[in-house]
């Protein structure tokens, strides 16, 4: 089945261009994800990627992927304080019917900015 | 457009008590998705429900079990807790076919087993 693994930490200064990486296992996952999670909150949907995409672009947010070795990675552009939170990389595995596949989540990139 | 909602936010339950927690899905959406998320941890999947029926299931006991109602609204049910139920509670909404098969989470439910 999926496996989703990410680095658990990672400290930026203010101002500067954070990377978050992520590898994953199911090489027929159709779309990746990145969530973001601030303390004590739910999951925010941050952007996503089709596999056939080698890269995307959302204005500060920049994912991606290489399918040859399964890697997948955020770029956050000028990051800010409120940046700060836990990102999460996310493959879908399964599915059935009119229904998506279930997630697969990574443990998590606690991303610190320092001002 | 309100988004997925959750409740309640916060329920504190003893060993061995049942719990229900509630979901509805953001407008539109018709397929409903339950996760458990642990203290330090990514969230993982108990299952999901579409048209009504559960469509898939993770690794969870039996005493997780659920609901979707005519309105894709859904109830996570939990028998017999432990005190390894102790967690955060996320539902997440989807639509069938949509567009990068996108799930919206709510805020969730912290469920505290004592």
């Amino acid at each position: 089945g999926e496996d989703v693994e990410q680095s658990l930490f990672l400290s930026v200064r203010e101002g500067d261009s954070s990377v978050i990486n992520c590898t994953y296992t199911d090489s027929s996952s159709t779309y990746l994800y990145w969530y973001k999670q601030e303390p004590g909150a739910g999951l925010q949907l941050l952007t996503y990627i089709f596999s056939n995409m080698d890269m995307k672009q959302d204005q500060r947010l920049t994912v991606l992927l290489n399918k040859k070795d399964k890697h997948l990675s955020l770029r956050i552009a000028d990051t800010q304080t409120g940046d700060s939170a836990i990102y999460f990389c996310a493959a879908p595995t399964g599915g059935y019917g009119g229904s998506q596949g279930n997630l697969i989540f990574g443990k998590g990139t606690k991303l610190s900015v320092k001002p | 457009d309100a988004g997925v909602t959750q409740s309640p936010t916060h329920l504190i339950k003893t060993r061995g008590q049942q719990v229900t927690l509630r979901c509805s899905p953001k407008s539109g959406h018709d397929t409903v998705s339950w996760y458990q998320q642990a203290l330090g941890q990514g969230p993982q999947f108990i299952f999901q429900y579409y048209e009504e029926e559960e469509r898939q299931r993770g690794n969870f006991p039996d005493r997780f079990s659920g609901h979707q109602f005519p309105n894709y609204s859904s109830e996570l049910n939990v028998n017999a807790l432990l005190l390894g139920d102790s967690a955060l509670y996320l539902c997440a909404s989807s639509l069938a076919g949509g567009p990068g098969n996108e799930q919206f989470f709510g805020p969730g439910t912290r469920l505290t087993v004592l």
